[in-house]
């Protein structure tokens, strides 16, 4: 298996754009999470979904993100409009019963 | 209210030496506990786990040990090695399987 995989790997985008991050969990997995990684916060998480159904949402930080999971095999987070301050490398993570593996991490940056 | 927390930011240990991380946990519900490894700009890599009808976990260099009455897990390396720098996290979770996280610790192992 490839393991979990994200793109991209790295964005920059102006403030009040729309960012648009891509996870491909594990095939099996039944549970996705999103997470964000800042240095001021750590490792904070966003939203997770349980056989594509979001669950828990109340980590994200504001109504300008969203998530979904239309398959099994894909999820989105989306930042629309972004800000600076959403800078951070932003994680994606599945799992079956347990055990999360994560991808490489995408790694935002607004300017 | 951190639920799982790891009290030592950074621990810095000889080569060779015994690398002690700590992490404590307030959720009599958990029953399943994790640590990993995150090198930068990598996502976390999953290290060892513990059930908690167990107290010990050994795999290699590493052992996990559990004591539930106190709510408190560490991870224990023998040797260090050079390899060993990163940032571990400890997380936790109950039947829900969604993962709570301590904040890391960097450890630095010294040459």
């Amino acid at each position: 298996d490839a393991g979990v995989i994200q793109s991209p790997r790295h964005e920059v985008t102006e403030m009040g754009q729309e960012v648009t991050l891509r996870c491909k969990p594990i095939s099996g997995h039944d549970y996705l999470f999103w997470y964000r990684q800042t240095m001021m916060r750590g490792l904070e998480l966003l939203i997770y979904f349980n056989n594509n159904v979001p669950i828990d949402d109340s980590g994200m930080p504001e109504d300008r993100f969203s998530a979904k999971m239309p398959n099994a095999s894909f999820s989105t987070l989306k930042i629309q409009p972004s800000e600076p301050r959403d800078s951070a490398v932003y994680f994606c993570a599945s799992s079956r019963r347990g055990k999360a593996f994560f991808g490489q991490g995408t790694r935002l940056t607004v300017v | 209210d951190q639920q799982v927390k790891q009290n030592s930011p950074s621990l810095s240990v000889q080569e060779g030496r015994i690398s002690i991380l700590n992490c404590d946990y307030t959720n009599s519900m958990f029953d399943y506990f994790l640590w990993y490894k995150k090198y930068p700009a990598e996502g976390p890599t999953f290290l060892i786990s513990i059930s908690s009808i167990k107290d010990k976990n050994e795999d290699g260099r590493f052992t996990v040990f559990l004591n539930k009455s106190a709510k408190h897990l560490s991870l224990h390396i023998v040797p260090s090695q050079p390899g060993d720098s990163a940032v571990y996290f400890c997380a936790a979770s109950d039947s829900n399987y969604q993962l709570i996280w301590g904040a890391g610790t960097k450890l630095i192992i010294k040459p």
